[in-house]
């Protein structure tokens, strides 16, 4: 099966830093995506892991513990236009194609 | 370069019609995925297209069916629609689904938001 969790709401305050939590149980995994999607509009991507540690890329960074089935995103100097959907995406590998499977999202609200 | 484009943006029916909704995938993409997206809810994997081929289909009925072209452009149909078809339908697109890598990032289009009454 497959099954992919992350809080459904954070609040956090401009200039801050969050992090938010994704945990994982695929059939088969290669990778995972987290996605910013604003109210109305495409997700866009955000960040790949495929192994262990942190990727960093500017104010965003993701970290990935296959073992634990564990990843979070962090994101710095938090500004309002970062108030918006993350998502959190596995891509799970059977019959030898991928598709992503998504979590519901986590909504975070930037307040000033 | 153009990014994933998918038309109509809104898209009203009743229930029993059908829709068919279009993907262009971006420059260079030859495969594509689709998702249905309800309020509050993350993506559920539709189905994907690979030259011209459904590769690989989610927990969907037979309702739903698509269509991949040359061009590598896609459609979706729903047929008999339901109350609860109503969502925002997205595409993406991405390069070789059977390598490894950044190269697989799937990137969507704004969606189609179908609304059944």
């Amino acid at each position: 099966g497959q099954n992919i969790d992350q809080p459904t709401e954070m609040t956090a305050t401009e200039g801050a830093i969050v992090q938010i939590n994704c945990t994982y149980q695929t059939s088969g995994f290669n990778g995972l995506f987290w996605y910013q999607q604003h109210a109305g509009e495409a997700p866009t991507f955000l960040s790949y892991n495929v192994l262990d540690g942190l990727e960093e890329k500017g104010r965003f960074s993701s970290f990935l513990s296959r073992s634990k089935g564990y990843s979070y995103l962090l994101l710095k100097e938090l500004q309002m236009k970062d108030s918006a959907s993350y998502l959190c995406a596995v891509r799970d590998v059977e019959t030898g194609f991928q598709k992503l499977v998504f979590g519901t999202g986590t909504r975070l609200l930037v307040s000033p | 370069d153009a990014g994933v484009t998918q038309s109509p943006t809104h898209l009203i029916k009743t229930r029993g019609q059908q829709v068919t909704l279009r993907c262009s995938p971006k420059s260079g993409h030859d495969t594509v995925s689709w998702y249905q997206q309800a309020l509050g809810q993350g993506p559920q994997f539709i189905f994907q297209y690979y030259e011209e081929e459904e590769r690989q289909r989610g927990n969907f009925p037979d309702r739903f069916s698509g269509h991949q072209f040359p061009n590598y452009s896609s459609e979706l149909n729903v047929n008999a629609l339901l109350l609860g078809d109503s969502a925002l339908y997205l595409c993406a697109s991405s390069l070789d689904p059977q390598g490894v890598g950044a190269k697989n990032i799937q990137y969507f289009g704004a969606g189609t938001r179908l609304s059944v009454l």
